[in-house]
């Protein structure tokens, strides 16, 4: 099956600063990759999302890139705030019908 | 809407118990899962459904079963408590391809 791989499990920035979150995946047919932000006794909460036709997505102060060739699809904030502060989850999928995700990132956003 | 929710949000079950963790949503989605949080390991597919009447097993179903008679409900049931199985469980709902919208979670220890 898929394997998703997430880097790093933990991210300090300063408030205003970016932050970047990396993942890799190993089924080149996974064509759905989703990011996910899990805020402390809540369910994760889909961010922004890219399919395996477009190469980078862009959501006011949050980006996402994928590279198929490498198997690897990247987050990125700009302009971090504390609010940012939780866990992001990546995830790959065929079609929608089975998610993986990867072991997530604690953001934490320093004021 | 009220969305995916989920009952109980807490649970504590003895080693050898059995329990149904209920699961609804009201957004007509064809597709359901359920997932287990553990630290570090990121979210992990139990069982999915497609629809009514259809079921099948993700990554660790093992120790699980579901079913599926209405398009609305997904219950996910433990037949013989372990503490293995001690975790906070999700389940999620989508259109097949889409978004998928988290519930609150329950969050089970088994002693």
């Amino acid at each position: 099956g898929e394997n998703v791989e997430q880097h790093p499990s933990t991210l300090s920035v300063q408030e205003g600063d970016s932050a970047v979150i990396k993942c890799t995946y190993s089924d080149s047919a996974s064509n759905y990759f989703p990011w996910y932000k899990q805020e402390l006794g809540k369910g994760p909460q889909l961010i922004i999302d890219i399919r395996s036709n477009v190469g980078e997505k862009k959501d006011q102060r949050i980006a996402v890139t994928l590279n198929k060739t490498a198997k690897h699809f990247s987050l990125h904030i700009t302009e971090t705030q504390p609010e940012d502060s939780a866990v992001y989850f990546c995830a790959a999928s065929i079609s929608g019908n089975q998610f993986y995700f990867g072991t997530g990132t604690s953001l934490t956003v320093i004021p | 809407n009220a969305g995916v929710t989920q009952t109980p949000k807490f649970q504590v079950l003895k080693t050898g118990q059995s329990m149904t963790l209920q699961c609804a949503q009201d957004m007509n989605h064809e597709y359901m899962s359920w997932y287990r949080q553990d630290p570090g390991m990121g979210l992990r597919l139990i069982h999915y459904s497609v629809g009514a009447g259809i079921t099948d097993q993700g990554e660790v179903p093992n120790g699980y079963n579901v079913s599926r008679s209405t398009t609305e409900d997904f219950p996910l049931r433990l037949l013989s408590a372990a503490p293995s199985q001690t975790s906070v469980y999700f389940c999620a709902s989508s259109y097949p391809g889409n978004e998928q919208f988290f519930g609150p979670g329950t969050r089970l220890t088994v002693l």
